[in-house]
């Protein structure tokens, strides 16, 4: 079972506001992730991390950031929200040791942003 | 650089009849393959995976794939399916092309009827 949890699960904000979601994991995992997924399913990846202090963009441009001071820790922030960033954000983790080893998801927060 | 297209993104299907969800992948290399599946609301779930030996691989609940290296394909079948598969269907490739990042395809909404 998987031990990855994001918070909020639904985030309804308004226009021009800094939102952070939260990403963790337990399971000591280096590797994580962000993908953007489309109101039409498409996943696409934004950011990604390596381990600590570690962080890369993803295929998709995004203007979101993120940080990884802690192994467990993985947050996302949008420093001004607007209405395109409506949609929904997964998190992911995988153990880099393995380079065969799926990636194991938190259940997504879904922003709006009005 | 590796990609993974999904040609159907919709299939009907009525319960307990067979289901194929086709996904072809483009790379030069070995790589490894997976499909996800993911209920609404709710983040990716890992169905089954290729990784080498045995070309036919098998989930917990009655999913196979077979990994066809000719035709660069991991297409997803089922002989019987339940209403309660009724979700959305990622296939995603992983290699050295995509430094062992997931990719994805669009997904496959199945969507089986009474």
């Amino acid at each position: 079972e998987a031990d990855i949890y994001q918070t909020p699960r639904y985030l309804v904000i308004g226009t021009g506001k800094k939102i952070t979601l939260e990403c963790s994991q337990t399971m000591g995992h280096d590797k994580m992730y962000w993908y953007q997924q489309d109101p039409g399913m498409e996943l696409h990846l934004i950011h990604y991390s390596y381990g600590v202090n570690s962080t890369e963009k993803g295929d998709l441009s995004s203007e979101s950031t993120v940080s990884r001071i802690r192994t467990e820790h993985f947050p996302l922030t949008l420093e001004s929200a607007r209405p395109s960033h409506t949609s929904q954000y997964l998190c992911a983790s995988s153990d880099p040791r393995r380079v065969n080893t799926e990636a194991f998801f938190g259940q997504g927060t879904r922003l709006t942003v009005v | 650089a590796q990609s993974v297209t999904q040609l159907d993104s919709q299939v009907p299907v009525f319960e307990e009849a067979p289901v194929e969800l086709r996904c072809n992948y483009s790379s030069s290399v070995s790589v490894y393959l997976f499909w996800y599946v993911q209920y609404p609301n709710q983040g990716l779930q890992l169905l089954l995976k290729y990784l080498s030996g045995s070309t036919l691989v098998e989930s917990i609940n009655g999913f196979e794939a077979e990994f066809n290296k000719s035709q660069t394909s991991f297409h997803l079948r089922k002989p019987s399916v339940h209403i309660s598969d009724t979700a959305e269907y990622f296939c995603a490739v992983s290699g050295v092309d995509s430094s062992y990042k997931l990719i994805f395809g669009s997904g496959t909404r199945l969507l089986v009827r009474p």
